[in-house]
């Protein structure tokens, strides 16, 4: 099975830079994504890290170690509208079924204070 | 514009009912997916197909039904055994096998009368 952990909540002020982190535990691991979601709407894609490092989308940056089983995505610059929750999820492969699979995380709910 | 169809936007259902929420989808995609969001949880998968007249149980399937007769519909049932079905349901679909780029519709709330 897989473990994925994310705080709950998080509170930033705007125009400062906040880092949502992610930890999971998984056998099979094979890619990393971040969602948004903004409240009663569709999740939309954000980014997908398969290798060790940083991948910088304009104010929105993700960084994976896959030895650490860790991910974190960096919002820079933040806007009111950035208040939203942010999911990660996590692709592996399970033998069993003999396919890749995402497991998604609670969600972090970031609220962007004046 | 391609994207992902989902009605209706609000359901209501009475106790013993069964009640069927739509997906569709143009945007040519093989796979497509069922998941249930309930607050402070994450996103739990119900029902995936990777093809016509295929799918596959996730997580959470009992109390639910689905079927894949066309590559752009994958409507699912929310049977009288599902006894907590309020929750928020969302349709996804990737272009190709599992564990891709979700796309996502933009859900449907269901609530208990």
């Amino acid at each position: 099975g897989q473990n994925i952990d994310q705080p709950t909540e998080m509170t930033a002020t705007e125009g400062a830079i906040v880092q949502i982190n992610c930890t999971y535990q998984t056998s099979g691991f094979n890619g990393l994504f971040w969602y948004q979601q903004h409240a009663g709407e569709a999740p939309t894609f954000l980014s997908y890290n398969v290798l060790d490092g940083l991948e910088e989308k304009g104010r929105f940056s993700s960084f994976l170690s896959r030895s650490k089983g860790y991910s974190y995505l960096l919002l820079k610059e933040l806007q009111m509208k950035d208040s939203a929750s942010y999911l990660c999820a996590v692709r592996d492969y399970g033998s069993g079924a003999g396919s890749y699979q995402l497991t998604f995380g609670k969600g972090t709910k970031l609220s962007v204070i004046p | 514009d391609g994207g992902i169809t989902q009605s209706p936007k609000y359901l209501f259902r009475k106790e013993g009912q069964n009640v069927t929420l739509s997906c569709e989808q143009n945007l040519n995609h093989d796979a497509m997916y069922w998941y249930r969001q309930d607050p402070g949880q994450g996103l739990r998968l119900i029902y995936y197909s990777q093809i016509v007249n295929d799918f596959q149980k996730g997580d959470i399937a009992e109390g639910y039904s689905v079927s894949r007769e066309k590559k752009e519909s994958f409507p699912l049932t929310v049977t009288s055994a599902q006894k907590n079905p309020t929750a928020f349901y969302l349709c996804a679909s990737s272009i190709g096998r599992t564990g891709e780029k979700l796309f996502f519709g933009s859900g449907t709330q269901l609530s208990v009368l």
